[in-house]
């Protein structure tokens, strides 16, 4: 069973910053299967990135992905106040499918 | 585009069965995996377990014995059972499709829908 760990919990940042999250897997992730979201509480969680780097539809450059094997990194640059939101990693490589616990990124 | 709905009982009684049914609006329910996810108040999210077209079906190995995912692709739903309920089974529950395409991330979700356990 593959555990996500995402760092930090929470990150503090501004308007303007660029916010760099981590997830490292507990064993390597099949074929990079590795996803991230963007959830905002009361709304449907939104995919920003799968295959590890690659953007979904409609989602803004400003956010990137990279990694591979067991540490993944998203990358949003810029941050505009609707960015301000929980992100989760997850994998679909392996059974079980699980997500990260999250990280919060929070206006300083 | 392809939308999906959640609907089902918003409070379910302590040992019961918690019963839901996501319908899929739009494209097919060939090829892809359907999947149940969840979030209890104040936590992150969980996946449940999904079910392809053909039936077959991968779940949590949390709640192995309790949970039951089936499909009918006649009528576009795929449904979430959860026995034997207790208030930890309190979330919000969110169905979404996981793809090839996307290297099975999961796209589009639906909108959730929160079920309280509680007499």
């Amino acid at each position: 069973e593959i555990v996500l760990t995402q760092s930090p919990d929470t990150l503090s940042l501004s308007p303007g910053d660029t916010a760099t999250l981590s997830c490292r897997a507990s064993q390597v992730v099949s074929s990079a299967y590795l996803a991230w979201y963007q959830h905002i509480p009361g709304q449907a969680p939104r995919l920003l990135i799968y295959r590890a780097s690659n953007r979904a539809t409609g989602i803004p450059d400003r956010f990137s992905g990279s990694g591979y094997g067991t540490d993944f990194t998203l990358t949003i640059e810029r941050l505009e106040p609707e960015d301000f939101a929980m992100y989760y990693c997850q994998q679909s490589g392996n059974s079980p499918w699980a997500f990260g616990q999250g990280t919060k990124v929070e206006i300083k | 585009q392809v939308q999906l709905q959640e609907s089902g009982p918003g409070l379910v009684q302590p040992s019961g069965t918690l019963s839901l049914t996501c319908s899929v609006a739009g494209g097919s329910m060939s090829g892809p995996f359907w999947t149940w996810s969840r979030q209890p108040p104040g936590k992150g999210l969980e996946w449940i377990g999904y079910v392809y077209h053909n039936g077959l079906t991968n779940y949590n190995p949390s709640l192995t014995g309790r949970v039951s995912i089936s499909i009918d692709t006649s009528k576009k739903i795929f449904s979430l059972n959860l026995r034997s309920v207790t208030a930890a089974d309190t979330a919000v529950y969110y169905c979404a499709r996981a793809d090839s395409k996307t290297a099975l991330a999961f796209d589009p979700w639906g909108q959730g829908t929160l079920v309280i356990v509680s007499s």
